[in-house]
Order: structure tokens, then sequence, then C-alpha cells
């Protein structure tokens, strides 16, 4: 799996905009971008993944370059509570693939 | 959806002990669970991966016969970390996949915390 370079601390006024960078400049055409967070003490959560395209949900906007070399977790509102470690991991997409942690980005959400 | 459960959150035991970690998928099935273990300040460090009904698969380093993984049933995995001592203490948390959103993704549970007295 490719690996991955991620800042290793961001800090982020509450209500605005987070993007959360991540370099993987090594990927293969057939691997996909996962992002996870853990925040302090708890288990990590899943927040989203794609492949090329950008994709959207509830929690996050998932943004990859065009040469799929790096990608940007944006949470478009931030709150005290998105205060965590955001994990950018990339693997093989179709089978249930172990993911490899690497240090991640420290997010602090601050007032 | 997609929740994990881990029994107990946290527990205390003494030294030469055996401990035993349940996870569960509660609302869905998984073919595979996964269980990490982290140290403070470091990151997860996969220690096995569990297939349903087959031997458990080891990471370099993780020894098989200390740490007895069963998963016996589509929603089940055990932990037992046999004879532990102080430097097992750590947080153990597992994972487990479903196809849910389209792709593999994996749902964790919220951990157990191990502490060996």
């Amino acid at each position: 799996d490719a690996k991955t370079t991620q800042p290793p601390s961001m800090d982020c006024a509450e209500g605005r905009a987070a993007n959360l960078p991540c370099n993987h400049s090594t990927i293969s055409g057939n691997e996909y971008v996962y992002w996870y967070r853990q925040i302090h003490s708890q288990g990590p959560q899943y927040i989203i993944h794609g492949l090329k395209n950008n994709e959207t949900n509830e929690m996050a906007s998932l943004i990859i370059t065009e040469d799929r070399k790096s990608s940007t977790l944006i949470l478009p509102h931030a709150t005290l509570r998105d205060t965590a470690v955001y994990y950018c991991i990339v693997l093989k997409g179709g089978t249930a693939s172990k993911l490899t942690f690497g240090t991640g980005t420290r997010l602090q959400v601050t007032l | 959806g997609a929740v994990v459960s881990q029994h107990p959150s946290r527990v205390i035991c003494k030294s030469g002990t055996s401990v035993k970690i349940e996870c569960r998928s509660l609302d869905f099935q998984a073919t595979t669970m996964f269980w990490y273990r982290q140290f403070p300040k470091q990151s997860l460090m996969l220690m096995a991966t569990s297939n349903e009904g087959s031997k458990a698969t080891y990471e370099q380093g993780v020894e098989k016969d200390k740490f007895l993984i069963n998963h016996a049933s589509l929603t089940l995995s055990t932990l037992t970390v046999t004879s532990a001592h102080p430097e097992d203490s750590s947080f153990y948390i597992c994972s487990a996949t479903t196809t849910i959103s389209g792709g593999y993704e994996q749902y964790f549970g919220p951990g157990t915390r191990l502490t060996v007295t």
C-alpha cells in the first residue's frame, strides 16, 4: 500500500473550514484514499473514502487532485468536537484490507 | 448503522492472569475483524486479522500463543491476553469490515483499556 505524508498538527477556529492535506505520491491506480479520525481515548471513526472523484458526505468532503498524488479532507464548519487525530490511509479497494496507521494530523479546534 | 461494541471498556488484572475482550458487530455481519493495540501517544498497531471460522493471521512480532483470537461467528470475535504482564497494558481496539457504503470500510469499536498490575 502507498505511503502517506501528513502535517503533524494543525489549528482551526471553530466555525471555519478545516482543510487537512495528505500526500500520497506513490498511489497506484487501484488504491483508494481513506480518512479516519480518532478522538482521544476512543476507537477510530470512518469519515470518507474516494478513488479519483471528489466525494462528499454528511461529515466531510474529500478532494483528490487529478494526478491522485495528493488529497484534502475538508470539514466545512469545524466544531470543538472535531478535535482529533486525522489519518489518511491508502489501500487497495475490493477487499477487506488491513489498515496501516501513520502518525496522522492532530487537529485542534479552538474558540 | 455499522456499530461495533467492545466489552469490557476497562479492565484491571493482576500479572499472570488472563483477560478476554469481546468485539461484536451489532447491526451487520463481519467476515473479517481486526485487532489493534495502541500505546500512549502512539498510533494504532495492527496485531492480527481474524476471519470467521478460520485461524487468525498475526502480524510479525505478535505472539499468537499469548494473544488468542477466536472468531466463532459473523458478529463476534474475542481476544484473550494470556498470562498478562504489565507491558501488556495498552488500549486494545477491534474493527469489523462491511460494505455498507459500497467499499470495504472498517468500523471500530470504542476500545478496551487494559491495565496489568
